[in-house]
């Protein structure tokens, strides 16, 4: 069966430092990746997708970037974090459906 | 520009007692809309999705074209439906899968 795993599951990150979060996903090939960020009274919000190795596409002009090295693996980064980085971030996968199946998710806290 | 709504951030009713969270959607075209929940300390995941038109927990979501609306309802809460619920719409095949949320509601059952 299918897996998603994310981490870490929490995060406690200065401003200005650096943060790399990882998705991996078990038991499929070539899925489409999402990452999202879950904010405080402001819903989920898609940051990046990809439908395949090296493939990221951006929803939101911001300061994070995604990358993709390999088919299974989904990774969310930023040079420098700011305060306005904090939040719960969702990495998701669906398959040839349009089910989206979504990871335990990463708490940020920008300090 | 599509576009989910959930006017209600917060639902609170007592055991027994019908619900029905709003959704409202903005799409010119022929969405697919559904709905997704986490419940307290667990992943979010899938509750329902119009095209199955089936029930779930007890819950059913009719999509109205006309009132560009997919209402979640259930004649009778129980506490277990405390959660957060979330709207959701794709856009369908040859759009990689993308969701769009809605801003959530929160479902409180009190008992």
């Amino acid at each position: 069966s299918q897996t998603i795993h994310q981490w870490p599951a929490t995060l406690v990150q200065p401003v200005g430092s650096p943060l790399s979060l990882e998705c991996t996903v078990e038991g499929t090939s070539n899925p489409n990746l999402y990452w999202y960020r879950q904010a405080a009274g402001r819903g989920l919000q898609l940051l990046f997708y990809s439908v395949g190795i090296g493939q990221i596409s951006s929803e939101v002009p911001q300061n994070l970037s995604a990358s993709r090295p390999q088919d299974r693996q989904f990774i969310l980064s930023s040079k420098k974090l700011l305060l306005s980085d904090s939040g719960f971030y969702l990495c998701a996968w669906s398959g040839a459906g349009d089910t989206q199946y979504f990871g335990p998710g990463t708490r940020l806290t920008v300090l | 520009a599509q576009r989910v709504t959930q006017p209600e951030k917060l639902l609170s009713v007592f055991k027994g007692a019908p619900v029905e969270l709003k959704c409202n959607y903005s799409y010119s075209g022929s969405p697919e809309l559904f709905w997704y929940v986490q419940y307290s300390r667990q992943r979010l995941q899938l509750l329902l999705r119009h095209i199955s038109r089936e029930s779930i927990k007890g819950f059913t979501a009719d999509l109205n074209k006309g009132e560009t609306s997919f209402h979640l309802k259930k004649p009778f809460a129980q506490e277990e439906d405390s959660a957060m619920y979330y709207c959701a719409l794709t856009l369908g095949s040859g759009n990689t899968g993308k969701l769009i949320f809605g801003q959530g509601t929160t479902l409180q059952v009190k008992p």
